[in-house]
């Protein structure tokens, strides 16, 4: 089955500054790739993803980068604001039969002014 | 306003006791969903349904069940709740696959079980 994997668990920037989160998947077939933003005490809400047909894709801070090849993709979010503070999941398709989302572990980012 | 709704958002119970998370959406998707969320752990995938009528396990289906009678209503049961099954449960839902549009998800369902 899928495996998704995210690093790192916890990061810490100064308002300002670019930060990346990275994720791994093993399954070949996986297709798309969402990342999901979790602010305290709330639901996850889709920021940004991105489909296998494509390397890149940007929502103005945000960016999101896969490679394919290399079974992995990253989150880019630059000008970090306090309000970007939040657990960031990313997520694959597991594409056996039903297409299901695999998420990973989460990661806490916390920008501090 | 379309969405998801749950039920109850928090609830402490028993262990032992019998618990049924409710779930409801608007949005005439096919697909639903139930993670449950842990500190380190992530969003992992307890139950889910593609269709009125057809349910499938997940990463961690046991100890849970659930039943999809119609397209809107998607219940998760805890038969015997353990305190191992302390979580927040998220219901979700999507159109038939990704190609088409994004997972949504609940507010949330706080489960302490003691």
């Amino acid at each position: 089955g899928e495996n998704v994997e995210q690093h790192p668990s916890t990061l810490s920037v100064q308002e300002g500054d670019s930060a990346v989160i990275k994720c791994t998947y093993s399954d070949s077939a996986s297709n798309y790739f969402p990342w999901y933003k979790q602010e305290l005490g709330k639901r996850p809400q889709l920021i940004i993803d991105i489909r296998s047909n494509v390397g890149e894709k940007k929502d103005q801070r945000i960016a999101v980068t896969l490679n394919k090849t290399a079974k992995h993709f990253s989150l880019h979010i630059t000008e970090t604001q306090p309000e970007d503070s939040a657990v960031y999941f990313c997520a694959a398709t597991l594409n056996t039969g039903f297409q299901k989302l695999v998420f990973g572990t989460g990661t806490r980012l916390l920008v501090s002014p | 306003i379309a969405g998801i709704t749950q039920a109850p958002t928090s609830q402490i119970l028993a262990a032992g006791r019998r618990m049924t998370l409710r779930c409801t959406q608007d949005m005439r998707h096919n697909a639903m969903y139930w993670y449950r969320q842990d500190l380190g752990l992530g969003l992992r995938l307890i139950h889910y349904s593609n269709t009125a009528g057809t349910t499938g396990k997940g990463e961690v289906p046991d100890g849970y069940s659930v039943s999809r009678a119609n397209t809107d209503d998607f219940p998760l049961t805890l038969a015997s709740a353990v305190p191992s099954q302390t979580s927040v449960y998220f219901c979700a839902s999507s159109a038939q696959d990704f190609n088409t549009g994004e997972l949504f998800f609940g507010e949330g369902s706080r489960l302490t079980v003691l």
